[in-house]
């Protein structure tokens, strides 16, 4: 069965540095993606960047980028510049494809990120 | 552009009352839906999807069920709810297919006392 993996329950970072979220996941399938979402303190998911698994560079989103390596089976967050809006709890995803049409999310269990002034 | 809205932001519910929780969609047409339940510290549980009208499936037996009566509605739903029902409540769309993201609405916290 599919599995993300969060190791990291809290993480603090001075504002104006960088900081790398750690994901790891586990998967038999040749084809998957991996999301990144953040969860600020009002409840709602947003989407940050994904990564497929035959996307051959990592991929990035303004501050964010995701540092993919395959065979190590990781897909950590890198944020860099933080800013105390990053403040949140952020969660890692697998798309698992069961057939039929949809596709479902596999959820780690999320580290809180903290950014101090 | 899309966006998705559920409704209501918070709720206090006793112990075998009746639950509704509504969340649309505007901007798109046939989307995917779905219904997670995150449970406190926690990360998101699927508990029911949809791929068109009428057209429902449950990820896991539970008190709770879901109905899709319009394109971009989506509804949960119960009889009697228990108090293992607590939690936050999101729904989400993504286009119509099997690899496209998920965007989430803004949750609904469900106490139940």
């Amino acid at each position: 069965a599919q599995k993300i993996t969060q190791t990291q329950p809290g993480m603090f970072v001075q504002e104006k540095e960088a900081v790398t979220l750690d994901c790891t996941y586990d998967t038999s399938d040749q084809s998957y993606g991996l999301f990144w979402y953040k969860q600020p303190s009002s409840g709602e998911m947003i989407f940050l960047i994904y990564q497929g698994s035959y996307d051959e560079q990592n991929a990035t989103e303004g501050r964010y980028s995701l540092n993919f390596q395959k065979a190590r089976k990781s897909a950590n967050l890198v944020i860099s510049a933080s800013q105390l809006g990053d403040s949140a709890m952020y969660f890692c995803a697998m798309r698992e494809v069961p057939g039929g049409g949809y596709n479902k999310l596999i959820f780690g269990a999320g580290t809180r990120l903290a950014v101090h002034p | 552009s899309q966006t998705i809205h559920q409704w209501p932001a918070t709720l206090v519910q006793p112990v075998g009352s009746p639950l509704s929780l509504e969340c649309t969609v505007e901007g798109t047409s046939n989307p995917n839906l779905y219904w997670y339940r995150q449970a406190a510290g926690r990360g998101l549980q699927l508990l029911f999807y949809s791929v068109g009208i009428g057209q429902i499936s449950s990820e896991v037996p539970q008190n709770l069920s879901a109905s899709r009566p319009q394109d971009r509605q989506f509804i949960l739903s119960s009889k009697k709810l228990l108090l293992s029902d607590s939690g936050f409540y999101l729904c989400a769309w993504s286009w119509a297919g099997a690899s496209d993201t998920q965007y989430f609405g803004p949750g609904t916290r469900l106490t139940v006392l």
